[in-house]
């Protein structure tokens, strides 16, 4: 089955610099790749996906990198914000719509 | 557009006694949900497919006579967690895919703790 691997499981910004998180997956079959963003004791939200034919999507601060043939994709939060403290997950789905998250990353900015 | 509504958001039940949870999709018709488990400080983990109209597909160690799920509509699918165990503590969400959208929207969770 798909393996998801996310780094790092921590991430301590200054407010202002940039958040990188990288995820690697296992399936080639895997087509959809999405991004979360988890507040404590919340529900996941969609922040951002990209599709296989697609290698970069962006979104305001937000952007979304992919790497088919490496089976790597990012999340770059550019500008970052204390309000964007929390933990991030990446997940990596097929056809079939199952998804397979990554571990999660907690990101803080500090003020 | 996109709502997946969850119910109860939060439930506390004794050990031996079972909780069902809701999954709706408020917007659109949903012929697969997913539903997951998430543990404190843990990712999310797939437990079981849910099919509109035919038996649920579980993820390897997961009991389907514990987790018992129906998805008798369109718009709703449930989870029943039997003979509940403290060990069954955790949050669990409901996700719900649009027939021909690749995009997943999760429900609101539903915090189970078994005393």
């Amino acid at each position: 089955g798909e393996n998801v691997e996310q780094h790092p499981s921590t991430l301590s910004v200054q407010e202002g610099d940039s958040a990188v998180i990288k995820c690697t997956y296992s399936d080639s079959a895997s087509n959809y790749f999405p991004w979360y963003k988890q507040e404590l004791g919340k529900r996941p939200q969609l922040i951002i996906d990209i599709r296989s034919n697609v290698g970069e999507k962006k979104d305001q601060r937000i952007a979304v990198t992919l790497n088919k043939t490496a089976k790597h994709f990012s999340l770059h939060i550019t500008e970052t914000q204390p309000e964007d403290s929390a933990v991030y997950f990446c997940a990596a789905s097929t056809n079939a719509g199952k998804s397979t998250f990554g571990d999660g990353t907690t990101l803080t900015v500090k003020p | 557009g996109a709502v997946v509504s969850q119910h109860p958001s939060w439930v506390i039940c004794k050990s031996g006694t079972s909780v069902k949870i809701e999954c709706r999709s408020l917007d659109f018709q949903a012929t697969t949900m997913f539903w997951y488990r998430q543990f404190p400080k843990q990712s999310l983990m797939l437990m079981a497919t849910s099919n509109e109209g035919s038996k649920a597909t579980y993820e390897q160690g997961v009991e389907k006579d514990k987790f018992l799920i129906n998805h008798a509509s369109l718009t709703l699918s449930t989870l029943t967690v039997t003979s509940a165990h403290p060990e069954d503590s955790s949050f669990y969400i409901c996700s719900a895919r649009a027939q021909v959208s690749y995009g997943y929207t999760f429900g609101s969770g539903t915090r189970l703790t078994v005393v």
